[in-house]
């Protein structure tokens, strides 16, 4: 069965600072792995996705993630906080054949300190 | 676009009570997603819809949970009896029918089960 593990339940970082919300991910054959974000009262919205290729992602907002496919990691990076990134990030996976079956992981709260 | 509609924002209901949750997807958009998200966990998915057809109820409490969407649009989720361990935010989500494809979500309807 397919897994995404969130191994952080908050991340504390200072505005400015770079950040990593890290994610790893356990799906037989080649995964899709997407980050959605969540703020507070509202959906989650899509950040980026990684389906093939470059294995550097750029997304929404400054964001970008990196797969390695040795490690089964997709860590979600951006190279400067901003105390607005503050929220709930989640990884997700899903196999690349047969209908989308998304499974996410328990989520990260980043809080940027100003 | 317009974005995912659902209703209500808020519902609380006693125990053994029952409840029905409604969903609106984006138009032309032929997945239909339900999920269940506790708090302090992950979104969990209950059931899948491709147009009005069943892809994937395999963690849908069928004892107590039901799903329709009928004529391959609109959704209702409905629970009966509710029981405490309901209490969560049912995030509806909707996306092309394409592997890889991102989701987009409504706000959610947040429950509580007294």
């Amino acid at each position: 069965a397919q897994s995404v593990a969130q191994p952080e339940d908050q991340v504390n970082v200072a505005e400015g600072n770079p950040l990593t919300v890290k994610c790893t991910y356990s799906v037989s054959g080649n995964p899709y792995l997407f980050w959605y974000v969540q703020y507070p009262n509202r959906g989650l919205q899509f950040l980026l996705k990684y389906i093939t290729g470059d294995n550097l992602v750029k997304g929404s907002y400054g964001f970008e993630a990196e797969f390695n496919k040795s490690q089964t990691s997709f860590h979600l990076k951006k190279p400067s906080a901003l105390v607005s990134d503050s929220a709930l990030y989640f990884c997700a996976a899903t196999l690349n054949t047969g209908f989308q079956k998304l499974v996410f992981g328990t989520g990260t709260r980043l809080l940027v300190s100003p | 676009e317009a974005g995912v509609a659902q209703s209500p924002r808020y519902k609380i209901i006693e125990k053994r009570q029952s409840v029905a949750f409604w969903c609106n997807p984006i138009s032309g958009h032929a997945t239909l997603y339900w999920y269940q998200q506790i708090l302090g966990q992950g979104p969990k998915l209950l059931i899948q819809f491709q147009n009005n057809g069943v892809v994937d109820d395999s963690q849908l409490p069928k004892d107590r949970f039901s799903a329709e969407r009928l004529k391959g649009v609109d959704s209702t989720l409905k629970i009966q009896p509710a029981k405490l361990e309901d209490s969560a935010v049912y995030l509806c989500a909707s996306s092309r029918d394409r592997v890889g494809e991102k989701l987009f979500f409504g706000s959610g309807t947040q429950l509580s089960v007294l």
